[in-house]
């Protein structure tokens, strides 16, 4: 059974803090890791990473991928408050036939003004 | 509109009953997904589907049935609700394949007295 673990799970800052957020998992036949942020509606996407050590690069968010290690962080530099959010590690396996995502429960950012 | 739409966006329901929630995408995407969503659980699969009328159980497929007669729509009926069921639910879309992320739609608060 495919099994992925979120650290902290939740975690309170101030404006300006860094934060590192942890996926590690479990799964059968890897294919990605994604990662999702969550306010209070759908989760939307933010990262996929398939390949270890590249680091994937949005504004102040970036992400970076251990496939030996079966584990993925997510930083935030110089946060905001509207990086509150519950941040979802997902990883896509094959296990079966198909395509699915097996989530973690996410880790709950609040940030503080 | 494009995307990925649900409704009812709010469900109030008695145990016994059936119900249905609507999902319905606008990207020809060829997979579709049910989760529902609960503290301390996370998003959990209920069912997905590659196709038309091609769908397979995810975690947490009791108690629900699913059907996808057209590639846009994917409805999830509870056959006979129960208070366990009380939930918010996402429907999510993707065009399949390696590397290709899931987009949500607003999800569906589903309450069961």
């Amino acid at each position: 059974e495919d099994k992925v673990v979120q650290s902290p799970l939740s975690l309170v800052v101030h404006e300006g803090d860094t934060v590192t957020l942890n996926c590690s998992y479990e799964v059968t036949n890897f294919r990605s890791l994604l990662w999702y942020k969550q306010e209070k509606k759908a989760p939307t996407f933010l990262f996929m990473l398939t390949s270890s050590g590249i680091e994937k690069k949005s504004g102040r968010l970036s992400s970076i991928l251990d496939k030996k290690e079966l584990f993925s962080i997510l930083n935030i530099t110089a946060t905001q408050t509207g990086d509150s959010a519950v941040y979802l590690c997902a990883v896509e396996g094959s296990g079966g036939s198909n395509y699915k995502l097996t989530f973690g429960k996410g880790t709950l950012l609040t940030v503080n003004p | 509109d494009a995307g990925i739409t649900q409704s009812p966006r709010y469900k109030i329901t008695e145990t016994g009953r059936q119900v249905t929630l609507m999902c319905h995408q606008t990207w020809s995407h060829s997979y579709m997904f049910w989760y529902r969503q609960d503290l301390g659980h996370g998003l959990r699969l209920i069912y997905y589907s590659a196709a038309a009328d091609i769908t397979d159980k995810g975690e947490v497929p009791d108690g629900y049935v699913v059907s996808r007669s057209k590639t846009e729509n994917f409805p999830l009926t509870l056959e006979s609700a129960t208070r366990s069921q009380t939930s918010v639910y996402f429907c999510a879309s993707s065009d399949g394949g390696r590397g290709s992320e899931q987009y949500f739609g607003p999800g569906t608060r589903l309450t069961v007295t």
